[in-house]
């Protein structure tokens, strides 16, 4: 069973679309960072977060430590948020990060 | 915000051959990089811990003769593959820790390392 479990692996919706991809963890973790790899192969971080919800634009994340689970939240989606979505924790209780396998997003037109 | 380089952002050699991959981070100090390789449709793997003034930590399974890490300094790291073949062909990305007590890490834009 992966520590780091992420859902769906692979997504497609039309524009405008709100998006919802889970990510699941099996230990007690300090942070849970949220990633964005666009096609190119360049990781942007999104988000870091240890309780509670972030927002930033049209990124919403939330975290539940209680249940061990995140979600990341497309509000309006659009053709250039189409990428791989990567949920990754600190799994040894040190900055070492394991990652989930990612949810590749299609967004079309 | 805060940035990291990688210097080649692709590259492509013969088998045989030593190519050195730079990770820099513009505008903090790192005190920690760590490095990570992406096979296709796979996720990142954590290769090895770089801390800065000290010997690189090697996950399970990543040979450190092949893979040399030199953090010399506070702002960079360089990540050596060593007599590359065809299968260490892959996306080689880094990250920089800011400082001591953070769990933020940022990422570099990735390498891109093709071996004949």
């Amino acid at each position: 069973k992966n520590e780091v479990e992420q859902s769906p692996q692979n997504l497609t919706a039309q524009e405008g679309e709100f998006i919802t991809i889970n990510c699941s963890y099996s230990v007690g973790i300090s942070a849970l960072h949220w990633l964005q790899q666009h096609p190119g192969g360049g990781i942007v971080s999104l988000f870091m977060l240890s309780s509670g919800k972030k927002k930033h634009g049209r990124l919403i994340a939330t975290i539940n430590i209680q249940e061990k689970h995140s979600s990341l939240h497309i509000t309006a989606s659009h053709p250039r948020d189409s990428a791989v979505y990567i949920c990754a924790v600190p799994i040894f209780g040190n900055e070492k990060l394991t990652f989930g396998t990612g949810t590749r997003l299609t967004i079309i037109p | 915000g805060a940035v990291v380089s990688q210097h080649p952002s692709w590259v492509i050699c013969k088998s045989g051959t030593s190519v050195k991959i730079e990770c820099r981070s513009l505008d903090f100090q790192a005190t920690t990089m760590f490095w990570y390789r992406q096979f296709p449709k796979q996720s990142l793997m954590l290769m090895a811990t770089s801390n800065e003034g000290s010997k690189a930590t090697y996950e399970q399974g990543v040979e450190k003769d092949k893979f040399l890490i030199n953090h010399a300094s506070l702002t960079l790291s360089t990540l050596t593959v060593t007599s590359a073949h065809p299968e260490d062909s892959s996306f080689y990305i880094c990250s920089a820790v800011p400082g001591l007590f953070t769990d933020t890490q940022y990422f570099g834009p990735g390498t891109r390392l093709t071996v004949l």
